[in-house]
């Protein structure tokens, strides 16, 4: 099955700075990958998702971009601020029909005032 | 639109109880739900998936007998934690993928179980 790692666990960054997170992911076949941010005791909140034939995909602050050779994506948010703060997951999953979603093991991102 | 709603949000119980958690997909058709369990500071680790109309599919090691999981309708999953003990204590969350729709899955808000 699918295996996804992700690196830093935990990122402490100064407001207004650069926050990167990586993933890698097993599976070839994967397709389609999203990333989440969880507040404590609240849900995952879809905050952006790429697709295997994109390569790179931007929504304000936010940006993804996906190696699809290598097996890896990124997540990258600019200009941080202290609302940032959260626990951060990349997933990955086949496109067909039902299959299940495996998530990274998240990053606790801190962002310093 | 999209939204997953669970119930309860959290409950209490004592040791050897059963407690049941309901999904459900309020404004949208999902043949397939998913449960997961997140404990503190950790990853969401799916339980299982449910498919409207037939079984559950199990992960490993998830006890299928103490797990039940019903999917009787395209807006309702439920998933009954039987004769609980305190190391079920967890965050239980569902998920749901719009019938018509492509990869995404909504997340319910949850729900907080603690066993006594």
């Amino acid at each position: 099955g699918e295996n996804v790692e992700q690196h830093p666990s935990t990122l402490s960054v100064q407001e207004g700075d650069s926050a990167v997170i990586k993933c890698t992911y097993s599976d070839s076949a994967s397709n389609y990958f999203p990333w989440y941010k969880q507040e404590l005791g609240k849900r995952p909140q879809l905050i952006i998702d790429i697709r295997s034939n994109v390569g790179e995909k931007k929504d304000q602050r936010i940006a993804v971009t996906l190696n699809k050779t290598a097996k890896h994506f990124s997540l990258h948010i600019t200009e941080t601020q202290p609302e940032d703060s959260a626990v951060y997951f990349c997933a990955a999953i086949r496109g067909t029909a039902g299959n299940k979603l495996t998530f990274g093991g998240g990053t606790r991102v801190l962002v310093k005032p | 639109g999209a939204v997953v709603s669970q119930h309860p949000s959290w409950v209490i119980c004592k040791s050897g109880t059963s407690v049941k958690i309901e999904c459900r997909s309020l404004d949208f058709q999902a043949t397939t739900m998913f449960w997961y369990r997140q404990f503190p500071k950790q990853s969401l680790m799916l339980m299982a998936t449910s498919n409207e109309g037939s079984k559950a599919t199990y992960e490993q090691g998830v006890e299928k007998d103490k797990f039940l999981i019903n999917h009787a309708s395209l807006t309702l999953s439920t998933l009954t934690v039987t004769s609980a003990h305190p190391e079920d204590s967890s965050f239980y969350i569902c998920s749901a993928r719009d019938r018509d729709g492509d990869n995404e899955q909504f997340f319910g808000p949850g729900t907080r179980l603690t066993v006594l």
